[in-house]
């Protein structure tokens, strides 16, 4: 079973910032199968990124993923209020079928 | 427009049996490639996937959970059902539905509100 370990577990920052997130898998993941949720509190997660770097419908350009392998990212390239979150990187394998990691929350400095 | 909505008991014993149903609006069954998911979060903790059906009846669970989870659909009613045995407090959590759009990147790009259930005596 791959494991997803996301770091940091929260992160400070202020808004106009950059923020980069980190998914870091216990063994090598297709990049066509990892994705970023953002989830606000009592909100359900959306989709943000796809296939490591593909942006859902709808999501601004400020938010980008990339990487390969085990290492993946997720940068917000100018925070905004909204933006402010827990982050969730899933990638999709044989068993189980998804596998999500434990959030990065992003809150305000 | 893809919408999706969980409905269900909110409260329920331990040693009981929960029944979820998911109704969804905007896709249908009918299109091959089309999958609904069932995840959960319990409070303040991250996300579980738990299982997944596909438009041809093929069904997927979490390993951990299989001996105690079913999921079944009702393709002209548009609706999931998840329903999972022997509830114990630890399955307290909010349980989402969600859609998986078909031959894609096994993204989930529709979720529901999700319902909140609490297993307690």
């Amino acid at each position: 079973e791959i494991v997803l370990t996301q770091s940091p577990d929260t992160l400070s920052l202020s808004p106009g910032e950059r923020a980069t997130l980190s998914c870091r898998a216990s063994q090598s993941v297709s990049s066509s199968y990892l994705a970023w949720y953002q989830q606000k509190p009592g909100q359900a997660p959306r989709l943000l990124i796809y296939a490591a770097s593909i942006r859902a419908t709808g999501i601004p350009d400020r938010f980008s993923g990339s990487g390969s392998g085990t290492d993946f990212t997720l940068t917000i390239s100018r925070l905004e209020p909204e933006d402010f979150a827990v982050y969730y990187c899933q990638q999709y394998g044989s068993s189980p079928m998804y596998t999500f990691g434990q959030g990065t929350k992003l809150e305000i400095k | 427009q893809i919408t999706l909505k969980e409905s269900g008991l909110t409260l329920v014993k331990p040693t009981q049996t929960l029944t979820l149903t998911c109704t969804f609006s905007g896709f249908s069954f009918t299109t091959s490639g089309v999958g609904v998911g069932w995840i959960r979060q319990p409070p303040g903790k991250a996300l579980e996937w738990l299982a997944l059906i596909y438009w041809n009846d093929d069904k997927r669970y979490s390993p951990s959970l299989k001996s105690r989870l079913t999921i079944t659909k009702d393709t002209y009613q548009n609706q999931v059902v998840l329903t999972m045995t022997n509830l114990d407090p630890v399955d307290t959590a909010t349980y989402y539905c969600a859609h998986r759009r078909a031959y894609s990147y096994a993204q989930l790009d529709h979720w529901g509100q999700g319902i909140l259930v609490t297993v307690s005596s």
